[in-house]
């Protein structure tokens, strides 16, 4: 099974500021089978990249993922108050199927 | 525009059986993978398992024993049960939609809106 691992747990930044995710791998992922979640307190999560680097419908561009093998990464160029969230990579893998990151949390410093 | 919704029980006792459905509206119920995924309270997110329009399923190694995901093409709906229950299965589940292309993986573009499920005597 690969496992995710993200880091940091916490990340406290204030709005504008840039945010830098990390997600990395217990083995190698293809780029193409990696993909980001937003999830917001008391709502389900929303997709924002697929592909490693691709935006979902209506992500905007301030959001951009990166990385390929075991090391990726998800980048928000300039904080909007509303990007305050949990933030989750995903892999797919043939078998065992998928799995998620434990998650990083983005605060308001 | 497509929206899942999805309704169950919602309190459970240990060793009975969770059961939920999820239903699709506004869209193609073929083509893609319906996914259940959980999220223990003040937890991460545990995929659970997947099938398409045909019953072709995928399940979460860890779940599979007790796991089984089912599709009616006729109402454009899936279902999940969950067996023998205990307090750790407590969770929020949520469905999903997932698509795959040719090796490559679009993500779960669509959620439901949770259903959380609590297991207590």
């Amino acid at each position: 099974e690969i496992v995710l691992t993200q880091s940091p747990g916490t990340l406290s930044l204030s709005p504008g500021e840039r945010a830098t995710l990390s997600c990395r791998a217990s083995q190698s992922v293809s780029s193409s089978y990696l993909a980001w979640y937003q999830q917001k307190p008391g709502q389900g999560p929303r997709l924002l990249i697929y592909g490693a680097s691709s935006r979902a419908t209506g992500i905007p561009d301030r959001f951009s993922g990166g990385g390929s093998g075991t090391d990726f990464t998800l980048t928000i160029s300039r904080l909007e108050p509303e990007d305050f969230a949990v933030y989750y990579c995903q892999q797919y893998n043939s078998a065992p199927g998928i799995t998620f990151g434990p998650g990083t949390k983005v605060d308001i410093k | 525009q497509v929206q899942l919704h999805q309704w169950g029980a919602g309190l459970l006792k240990p060793s009975e059986t969770l059961s939920l459905t999820c239903a699709v509206y506004g869209g193609s119920f073929s083509g893609y993978y319906w996914s259940w995924i959980r999220q223990p309270p003040g937890k991460g997110l545990e995929w659970i398992g997947e099938i398409n329009h045909s019953g072709s399923n995928n399940y979460n190694p860890s779940l599979k024993s007790r796991v089984t995901i089912s599709v009616d093409t006729s109402k454009n709906q899936f279902s999940l049960k969950l067996s023998s229950v205990t307090a750790a299965d407590t969770a929020v589940y949520y469905c999903a939609r997932a698509r795959y292309g040719n090796h490559y993986y679009y993500g779960m573009d669509v959620w439901g809106q949770g259903t959380t499920v609590t297991v207590s005597s």
